[in-house]
């Protein structure tokens, strides 16, 4: 069965520094990947999508980036963050576009 | 652009009652997904139902159905016999092909004992 993997799990850090967080999926190949963010009683807005490796597109135009180096991981990144950057991060894949997409556990991150 | 609306910030239901949360979207398209998804307070986002606009037969999983009326792009989730574990947020979101997909601002459902 497939699974997919976020972490870290909790993240604090300080305004100005950079930002990876990971996400990896096992027990499929090829999977669409999405990156969300979900600000604190709000519902999820998606900031990138990838349909294959080193394929990204933008959703919302941000300080943020998406990366694709592996078929299975898909990685968000900030070269420096910001205090609104704080927020539950989801990473999620489907089979195909259009599909139902699965969820990782996310990744809390508090920007002080 | 697409927007997902649900009006009901919150609902609340006595355990073992039937309940019905709203979702109403905007969109030119004929062929799209509309989906029903859970997130408890652990936060983790969990699949309920799955609609396809081009099927007229509404979804049902379970304790789970939808009442899709396409003309009127609307799309709600009916839980019956309500449980304690339904507790959480209820999104309802739009997509077509992975390149819209879009959540509404969710309700949250409270069960009571």
């Amino acid at each position: 069965s497939q699974t997919i993997h976020q972490w870290p799990a909790t993240l604090v850090q300080p305004v100005g520094s950079p930002l990876s967080l990971e996400c990896t999926v096992e027990g499929t190949s090829n999977p669409n990947l999405y990156w969300y963010r979900q600000a604190a009683g709000r519902g999820l807005q998606l900031l990138f999508y990838s349909v294959g490796i080193g394929q990204i597109s933008s959703e919302v135009p941000q300080n943020l980036s998406a990366s694709r180096p592996q078929d299975r991981q898909f990685i968000l990144s900030s070269k420096k963050l910001l205090l609104s950057d704080s927020g539950f991060y989801l990473c999620a894949w489907s089979s195909d576009l259009g599909e139902t997409q699965y969820f990782g556990p996310g990744t809390r991150l508090l920007v002080l | 652009a697409q927007t997902v609306t649900q009006s009901q910030p919150e609902m609340s239901v006595q355990e073992a009652e039937t309940v019905t949360l709203s979702c109403t979207y905007d969109t030119s398209e004929s062929d799209y997904y509309l989906f029903w998804y859970k997130q408890p307070p652990s936060r983790q986002m969990i699949l309920v139902i799955r609609q396809e606009a081009y099927k007229q037969q509404n979804a049902t999983e379970n304790r789970f159905s939808v009442n899709f009326q396409k003309a009127a792009k609307s799309f709600s989730l009916k839980i019956s016999d309500s449980q304690l574990g339904d507790a959480a947020m209820y999104f309802c979101a739009y997509d077509r092909y992975g390149q819209n997909f879009v959540f509404g601002p969710g309700t949250r459902l409270s069960v009571l004992p």
